[in-house]
């Protein structure tokens, strides 16, 4: 079955700690995205990448980065530097930037 | 940059009853208007999407309306079930930008 796969589900990060989210998709889709979801808000941009080896910040990209080395991957790494880390990670894929599909998500939690 | 308000933040239906839901965005340059819909603890799922040049879109029970002029368009959910419980959220974009503008969301209940 096509779809995009995020893991782990839940994740706990200790201060001054790195942690990365994965984001696998087999749709043979060109775009990638990693949005964050605050409760009780909409989703916001954090980076987004058109094409393998090509990415751009979204609207809060500070303190987390990315990587696009293969067409089906696009990891998200929160940094240290993320001081409000807490959150629902979604990763999304697209042909062209209309129709994003969605995965079903990463909890963040700082311990 | 783009700004998308949605309105109201909850909803409360009678089953079989209709829900709509409104979104007004800021940039005249937006062009593509989507609709998604979130059930607890998974990632959005798109419902229905429409494009500036076209004024209304329908999909079974679900509708969407866009007024150009207004800067607002608007999901329409008729003979609502209790599965339709679920938050929407409404969005925006303009061609090969590639940054979709999501509004705040809607959490919708149908009572039954």
């Amino acid at each position: 079955d096509g779809g995009i796969t995020q893991s782990p589900k839940y994740l706990f990060r200790k201060e001054g700690q790195n942690v990365t989210l994965s984001c696998e998709q087999n749709l043979n889709h060109d775009a990638m995205y990693w949005y964050r979801q605050d409760p009780g808000q909409g989703l916001r941009l954090i980076y987004y990448s058109q094409i393998v080896n090509d990415f751009q910040k979204g609207d809060i990209a500070e303190g987390y980065s990315v990587s696009r080395e293969k067409k089906e991957s696009f990891p998200l790494t929160v940094t240290s530097a993320q001081k409000n880390p807490t959150a629902f990670y979604l990763c999304a894929s697209s042909m062209g930037g209309e129709k994003l599909f969605f995965g079903s998500g990463t909890q963040l939690s700082v311990l | 940059g783009e700004n998308v308000e949605q309105h109201p933040s909850t909803l409360s239906v009678q089953e079989g009853d209709s829900a709509v839901i409104k979104c007004t965005y800021s940039d005249s340059a937006s062009n593509y208007f989507p609709w998604y819909k979130q059930e607890l603890g998974k990632g959005p799922q798109l419902i229905i999407d429409i494009r500036s040049n076209v004024g209304e879109k329908k999909d079974q029970r679900i509708a969407v309306t866009l007024n150009k002029t207004a800067k607002h368009f608007s999901l329409h959910i008729t003979e609502t079930q209790p599965e339709d419980s679920a938050v929407y959220f409404c969005a925006a974009s303009w061609d090969s930008s590639y940054k979709l503008i999501f509004g705040s969301g809607t959490r919708l209940l149908v009572r039954p």
